[in-house]
Parts: structure tokens; C-alpha cells; sequence
């Protein structure tokens, strides 16, 4: 079976550009998440979906930040502009409805925001 | 908000027995997730607790204790692979909070 899949691994931009992450989740998985990882630290929620809902979203920095998940699979997360506290992993997570909190986490995004 | 409470480091020696120890606070409780992360990779879930008690799993045990907003992991016959750092997180409506981590060394 497929794991999650992220993309792209490793960005590096400069402060007030743009970027995007892709995350494409276990097959059947309704659930997904997005979670921003600081080094040091455990990981933040920013958002969370099921199928094409979002379920929660209250942690998301919603004046730089946007994700959408539009035909309820792969989703996309967004930073515009970009700060340089914005430099960390993100990680993208999927879970069957029927095992909430049993998450299969992706590889990550590492963003360097320079 | 919750507050997760889990030491920053721990050392042990490969076959040894190391208890890591998590205390929450929670505005609302429906589980109790342990997660390992490999430097450098993303977690993997280990176990979980929704009642209090012992849950055991292999090497791994976890434990629960509700009333005391406290859970414990531990590891048995360590392994140098279980290098890692241990992420306790509380969840909230199944929405988890994860806590810093503690990061175990285990050495020959």
C-alpha cells in the first residue's frame, strides 16, 4: 500500500515569496491533515479536512496561509507571502474516519525561508 | 489549548528499561497517542490509550491515568533503533496535540 506523498522534500525561498506544498494521501483515507513541525518542537496542527471539508482550521495563519483540498484526495498548502518564521517541516497526515488519531504522516515539506 | 508536559532528554543503555513520562491538561480528552520520530522523518504511530490502565504492545507498554491527566510510555530491552524522539499527544475530539518530544538515546 501507498504511503502519503508529499511534495516537493526541500524549498528554499526568500522572505515574502510564495510557495506551495502538495500532499496526496492514502488511498481511502477521508481525513487529512496538515501540520507545520519548528526544529525543536512537536508538530502544530494548521489544518484539518475531511473529504473536502474543513473539520478545523483555527490554528491556520489565515492572512499568509491557505490550503484547499478540492475533490476531497490530494490537497494543496500555501504561504503568501512568507516569513522567516514560516521555515519548518510540513507535514501532511492522513487517517481512516473509523481511526481518528492513528495518523500516517508523510515524509514532510522542510522549508528555508532565507 | 492543552499543556503537555514530557522531559527533553533521556539516556539509556541498549537492553535497558527507560519510562517516559507525559502530563496533560486538556479542555476536553478522548485519547492519549504516543508517536516515535526518527531524526529526520516523520512520526509513526506506536499506541494508544483511550481508558485507563496498561495498554502493552511487544516492548512498547503505555499507560493512562485520566483523573491525573498523566500517561507514561515504556520501553523494554532497548534497542539502539530505538533512538528516537517520543511525542506524546493528548486528543481533543480526535484533534491531537503533540507535545515536544523526548528524545532517547540509547547507547551499546
Amino acid at each position: 500500500e501507498a504511503g502519503v506523498a508529499q511534495s516537493p522534500r526541500y524549498k528554499i525561498i526568500e522572505k515574502r515569496q510564495s510557495v506551495a506544498f502538495w500532499c496526496n494521501p492514502i488511498s481511502g483515507h477521508a481525513t487529512l491533515y496538515w501540520y507545520q513541525q519548528i526544529l525543536g518542537q512537536g508538530p502544530k496542527l494548521l489544518i484539518q479536512f475531511q473529504n473536502n471539508g474543513v473539520v478545523d482550521d483555527s490554528q491556520l495563519p489565515k492572512d499568509r496561509f491557505s490550503a484547499e483540498r478540492l475533490k476531497g484526495v490530494d490537497s494543496t498548502l500555501k504561504i503568501q507571502p512568507a516569513k522567516l518564521e514560516d521555515s519548518a517541516v510540513y507535514l501532511c497526515a492522513s487517517s481512516l474516519v473509523r481511526a481518528p488519531g492513528e495518523l500516517f504522516f508523510g515524509e514532510g515539506s522542510r522549508l528555508t525561508v532565507l | 489549548g492543552q499543556n503537555i508536559d514530557q522531559p527533553t532528554e533521556m539516556t539509556a543503555t541498549e537492553g535497558a528499561i527507560v519510562q517516559i513520562n507525559c502530563t496533560y491538561q486538556t479542555s476536553g480528552f478522548n485519547g492519549l497517542f504516543w508517536y516515535q520520530q526518527h531524526a529526520g522523518e516523520a512520526p509513526t504511530f506506536l499506541s494508544y490509550n483511550v481508558l485507563d490502565g496498561l495498554e502493552e504492545k511487544g516492548r512498547f507498554s503505555s499507560f493512562l491515568s485520566r483523573s491525573k491527566g498523566y500517561s507514561y510510555l515504556l520501553l523494554k530491552e532497548l534497542q539502539m533503533k530505538d533512538s528516537a524522539s517520543y511525542l506524546c499527544a493528548p486528543s481533543n475530539d480526535y484533534k491531537l496535540s503533540f507535545g515536544a518530544g523526548t528524545t532517547v538515546t540509547v547507547r551499546a
